[in-house]
């Protein structure tokens, strides 16, 4: 079946270092990708999407792209803030009904 | 400020009771899905509706049942309920998800902290 893969966390850096979050996947097709947030006490919003092999999505200074060759959509920001610190959930979509599945998340905390 | 809504924001209630939970999906979006994030499970597909019809079923128990009205806002009816299913639940919607739906964003709601003692 189709599933997401994510690294453990809790990720812990400090401002301004490089952060990579892994995020592999299992599906049949070609499923859209998606990286949502959680910032703490708060719903899911949307970070940024990927709906086809090589696209890279990117907002607010993250960015992922779409390997079909590695399934992979690992998630990345140069400098990262105090500010980022949240839950990061990768997920796909496939088929028409266009449902979620998630990877179980990676907490990352960034001190200052 | 995602669009969905939901009611009530936090709920505690006791173990055989029956709560329903409440979402209004973002104007013009026709479909309405129902998730669960609990700290074993993750977060959990439950079910989905399109335009007041079920369209995808996840890992939603029997003791559980959703709808859609024709005004398009849905409910989540949790019943007998159990120490285990102290969650928060999110509502999520999007657009039409035919024809490619797969690649349209769902937007979620701030969800519905249920606490059951």
């Amino acid at each position: 079946g189709n599933s997401v893969t994510q690294m453990e966390g809790p990720v812990t850096l400090s401002e301004e270092a490089f952060l990579t979050i892994n995020c592999t996947y299992t599906a049949t097709g070609y499923p859209s990708l998606f990286w949502y947030v959680q910032y703490p006490g708060e719903g899911l919003q949307l970070l940024l999407k990927a709906t086809k092999a090589d696209d890279k999505g990117s907002n607010k200074g993250f960015e992922a792209t779409y390997r079909k060759e590695t399934t992979s959509f690992h998630l990345e920001k140069g400098s990262v803030q105090v500010s980022d610190s949240a839950v990061y959930f990768c997920a796909l979509s496939t088929g028409s009904q266009g449902n979620l599945i998630f990877g179980k998340g990676t907490k990352l905390s960034v001190k200052p | 400020d995602s669009g969905v809504t939901q009611t009530p924001k936090h709920l505690i209630t006791a173990t055989g009771q029956r709560v329903t939970l409440r979402c209004s999906p973002r104007s013009g979006d026709l479909s309405v899905y129902w998730y669960q994030q609990s700290l074993d499970q993750g977060l959990q597909f439950l079910i989905q509706y399109y335009n007041g019809e079920e369209r995808a079923k996840g890992n939603i128990l029997e003791r559980f049942s959703a709808q859609q009205f024709p005004d398009l806002h849905s409910e989540l009816n949790l019943s007998s309920l159990e120490l285990g299913d102290s969650a928060l639940y999110f509502c999520a919607s999007s657009v039409d998800p035919r024809d490619g739906g797969f690649r349209n964003t769902i937007y979620f709601g701030e969800g519905s902290w249920l606490t059951v003692v």
